[in-house]
């Protein structure tokens, strides 16, 4: 079957750090693009990040640049995202979603991990 | 940055009422590099159309997809009771970001 899941999740104090992870199963990771997608409570989705197979092409969202870093291991079949100077605005839950290869839409989707940014 | 503008925000309709969603660009919106995802409550979005037009695996025929450049549209033909929830449009060229639309959230009259 193929699947995603988000883990490392919490709460966590402003300026602080989380590190997320999400596990593939199910097909060939080194394949594809992937991405990180957040929402907020009640609000709607946000894209956050992009790392394409190798590694060689990586995006950002402007409202995490500088502060999110994502990354992948291959041989582990995991995708990361280093997140850093955490603010209460990115209270959200993270998806991490595959991009598929023929058409790019994100076609496969964790559950999600919810992180919580407060006092 | 492309911005995606969905209307109407809130839709509401009967069981085997037909849906239609906007989702309009600020900008072209490159290859029909346009996607719409169905989310329901305490659920991940799933994808039901990419390139503008073909509905992703599993997808029932009822929805459909249409549009180009700047005007979108997600037609579902006859509600389903399971079809209500929140639909986003999506613009995923190779440039970022990979926007998303607000959202329209099609609920039970």
């Amino acid at each position: 079957e193929v699947q995603l899941v988000e883990s490392g999740g919490g709460l966590v104090k402003p300026g602080g750090s989380l590190r997320l992870s999400c596990a593939a199963s199910g097909f060939t990771f080194s394949s594809y693009s992937m991405n990180w997608v957040r929402q907020a409570p009640g609000k709607g989705l946000e894209w956050v990040s992009s790392i394409s197979s190798s590694s060689s092409y990586i995006y950002y969202a402007d409202s995490v640049k500088g502060r999110f870093t994502i990354s992948r291991d291959n041989a582990k079949n995991s995708l990361y995202l280093q997140m850093n100077s955490l603010r209460a605005e990115d209270t959200a839950v993270y998806y991490c979603a595959r991009a598929n290869g023929d058409y790019d839409a994100f076609d496969i989707w964790g559950q999600g991990t919810m992180v919580t940014v407060s006092s | 940055e492309i911005v995606l503008t969905q209307s109407p925000g809130t839709l509401s309709l009967s069981p085997g009422e037909r849906a239609t969603l906007s989702c309009r660009a600020s900008q072209s919106v490159s290859s029909s590099y346009l996607a719409w995802y169905q989310q329901k409550p305490g659920q991940a979005p799933r994808l039901l159309i990419y390139g503008a037009s073909s509905r992703a695996t599993g997808i029932p025929d009822r929805f459909s997809g249409s549009g180009s450049g700047t005007d979108f549209t997600l037609t579902i033909s006859r509600l389903e009771p399971e079809d209500f929830a929140v639909y986003y449009c999506q613009q995923y060229g190779s440039s970022p970001p990979k926007t998303f639309g607000q959202g329209t959230k099609v609920e039970i009259k």
